[in-house]
Order: C-alpha cells, then structure tokens, then sequence
C-alpha cells in the first residue's frame, strides 16, 4: 500500500531563510514522488518529481528535494523564502502498479513572516 | 499550449439535486482524474479515466460517477447530493497511463461546489 505523512501541518519562517518541509512515504514498489504547491483558491501546481533518476531533484522557484531510500524521505528545501512562497504544499507518492493513482499527504501550509 | 479547464468554477446547489462537472484535459493528454478536496479529509481521489474506460475508483458512494468522452474530455455527477459534498473538486490530466510508470498528473483551477 502507498502512503504519504507530511510530518508538519504549518510551517512559519521568516523571509530569506531556509524552508524545510518534511515527508515520509511508504510504497509497495519503486515509488514516484511529486511536491506540488496550491495557492489560495487555486489548482496545484507541479514543483518538482522524483522517477528513480537523480536522487536530488530540482524544481521550480528554487525549491528542491532530495530523495531518500534508506529514510523513505523526500524533504522539500528552500535555501530562503520568499512572499510569494506562503501556501499549501503537498507530497504525493504513485507507484505506477496500478494506473496513475496519486496518494496525498495532508498538506503543510508554509507562513513566510516579513 | 493550454491547460487543464474546469467548468463551472463555482456551483451552488441544494440537497437531493445533481450536479455534473466539467473537464477538458491537456490536448494530446488521455488520462483524467478526478479529486475531492475538503479542509476536513484533504485531497480524496475519486475515480481515473482512460480510453473512454474507468480504470482506477477511490472509495466514494456510488452517488459519484463519471465517464470520458473520445476525445478525452471528462464529465463526473454527483446524484442527491448532500451537505458534505460541499468541496473543491479538482481534475488532472496525464498524458499516458501509468503502466508501471508513473506520468505526471497536471491540474485544473477547480470548481467549487456549495450544497446548501
């Protein structure tokens, strides 16, 4: 079974320093692994995805993850906020195994604090 | 190239109507999704289409249906619906199905259902 545990529900940091949000995942398989970001009243928009090639992945906005097999973690770094970073990430986890089914995290909603 | 489009964006309705949302995909994309998203059980996966064929089905009454159409747009309705339906409901699209490989799922901007 594929899961997703985003280990912070909020996250608040200041503006210029570094972002850290945190998740772990289970999966059955060799696993895909995606971050999307969701600004207020809007869809989701990719950050960045892990298919089993570079294990550090870069992304969109200077955000970037590191994949993990030994920990079963993609973080999600930032070397430093910005405004427009405040919103609501997800980790999402898909096998493949059977269609292109994603499992979600809860969500972390990043604060960047003037 | 365009996006995934939703339509309506904002929809209000009455307990026991129905309702049928709209999607039409990345053009070339022939994989759809359908999500649920309330602040109480966060993003739900409903139900995946492909080649006019429902491949995938997530955990939801069977008040909740859909279908794709051929040239891979996508419908779902909601029959009698009830207060908790009330949600952002948010389409993917995917260019190929996953297969073993997993292809990345672009979103729509959602629509916004209120059952009153």
């Amino acid at each position: 079974a594929q899961s997703v545990t985003q280990l912070d529900s909020h996250v608040s940091v200041s503006e210029g320093t570094p972002v850290l949000l945190r998740c772990n995942y289970s999966s059955s398989y060799s696993p895909s692994l995606f971050w999307y970001v969701q600004h207020p009243n809007k869809g989701l928009q990719l950050l960045l995805k892990y298919t089993s090639a570079a294990t550090l992945v870069k992304g969109i906005n200077g955000f970037e993850a590191e994949f993990k097999k030994s920990e079963t973690s993609f973080h999600l770094t930032k070397p430093s906020a910005h405004m427009s970073d405040a919103a609501e990430y997800f980790c999402v986890v898909s096998d493949g195994g059977t269609g292109n089914q994603f499992y979600f995290g809860t969500g972390t909603s990043l604060t960047v604090i003037p | 190239k365009a996006g995934v489009t939703q339509t309506p964006r904002y929809l209000i309705k009455t307990r026991g109507q129905q309702v049928t949302l709209s999607c039409s995909p990345i053009s070339g994309h022939r994989s759809v999704s359908w999500y649920q998203q309330t602040p109480g059980q966060g993003l739900q996966f409903l139900f995946e289409y492909f080649s006019e064929t429902q491949r995938n089905k997530g955990n939801f009454p069977g008040r909740f249906s859909g279908r794709q159409f051929s040239n891979s747009r996508s419908e779902m309705n909601v029959s009698t619906l009830e207060l908790g339906d009330s949600a952002l409901y948010l389409c993917a699209s995917s260019l190929k199905p996953g297969q073993g490989l997993t292809d990345t799922q672009y979103f729509g901007p959602g629509t916004r259902l209120t059952v009153l």
